[in-house]
C-alpha cells in the first residue's frame, strides 16, 4: 500500500463549486504540505503544517483552505473554485523527528483538477 | 526568495550515454538539496538528498553533486536506459526558513532505445 495517498485522482468540476481534496498518509509523520504544480511553473506550495494545531499559509494560499483532522490526515479545500485553479495538486509528507529520513519529502500520487 | 532553475527544459539521449542535469539556485544558504523523479499522472519520486555539509551522494547509477559557492547541484546518470525518461525535479530547501521547499520546474529527459 502506498505510504501517501490522495482522494479523488481526478476531478473535473465547475466554476463556483466547492472542492476537497484529502491526503492520508502511514508513515508516521508529523509535517504535511499542499502544493499545486502548473506546466512550466513547477510546484508552488499551498499550505503547510507542522502538527494538528499548527496550519501555515505557504506562497499561494489565497483561495484555499485546510485542515489537518488528524496527524494522518491534511485536506485541501477550494471554497468556490475557478478555473486558474485548475492544475495537479500534491500533498506531501516529512519527518522532523526521525534520523535517516529526516528533511526529506514524499508525495502522494497526486490529484488532477479541472475547473470549468 | 530562493529562485531554482533547471535547464535544459528538455533533453533527449540515445540509451547508453551518460548524462548531466543541472540545477541552479540564486541563495547559497541552504539546508538541503533533493533530487526528484515525476513520471507522468504520477507523484514525484525521491532520488537523492543532499544536506549542506556533504558534497556528493551515490545511489545505483545516480551520483548527485552539491556546490553551495556556486549555487549548483549537478545529477549525473550512468549508462542512461529507457526507463530513466521522466521529469527530473530539483528542490531546495533554506536554512533560515528550511519548513519550505523551493522546486525547480525540471528537466524532461528521453532516453531513446
Amino acid at each position: 500500500d502506498a505510504d501517501v495517498t490522495q482522494t479523488p485522482r481526478n476531478r473535473i468540476t465547475k466554476t463556483g463549486k466547492r472542492i476537497m481534496l484529502e491526503c492520508s498518509q502511514t508513515k508516521g509523520h508529523d509535517r504535511m504540505y499542499w502544493y499545486r504544480q502548473d506546466p512550466g511553473l513547477g510546484l508552488r506550495l499551498i499550505y503547510y503544517s507542522f502538527d494538528v494545531k499548527d496550519i501555515n499559509k505557504g506562497e499561494i494560499s489565497d483561495g484555499y483552505s485546510v485542515s489537518r483532522q488528524a496527524q494522518a490526515k491534511f485536506s485541501l479545500s477550494l471554497e468556490s473554485a475557478i478555473p486558474n485553479q485548475t492544475a495537479l495538486y500534491f500533498c506531501a509528507t516529512s519527518d522532523s523527528t526521525g534520523t535517516s529520513s529526516y528533511n526529506e519529502q514524499f508525495f502522494g500520487p497526486g490529484t488532477r483538477l479541472t475547473v470549468l | 526568495k530562493q529562485e531554482v532553475t533547471q535547464i535544459p527544459a528538455a533533453l533527449s539521449v540515445p540509451e547508453g550515454e551518460n548524462l548531466v542535469l543541472n540545477c541552479s539556485f540564486t541563495d547559497s544558504a541552504i539546508y538541503n538539496l533533493q533530487w526528484f523523479r515525476q513520471d507522468p499522472g504520477k507523484g514525484l519520486t525521491s532520488l537523492l538528498l543532499i544536506q549542506s555539509s556533504q558534497r556528493e551522494q551515490t545511489s545505483g547509477r545516480l551520483n548527485a553533486s552539491l556546490d553551495k559557492s556556486s549555487g549548483r547541484s549537478t545529477l549525473y546518470i550512468a549508462a542512461s536506459q529507457p526507463g530513466d525518461s521522466a521529469t527530473y525535479l530539483c528542490a531546495v530547501r533554506k536554512v533560515y526558513n528550511f519548513n519550505k521547499f523551493y522546486f525547480g520546474s525540471g528537466t524532461k529527459l528521453n532516453v531513446k532505445p
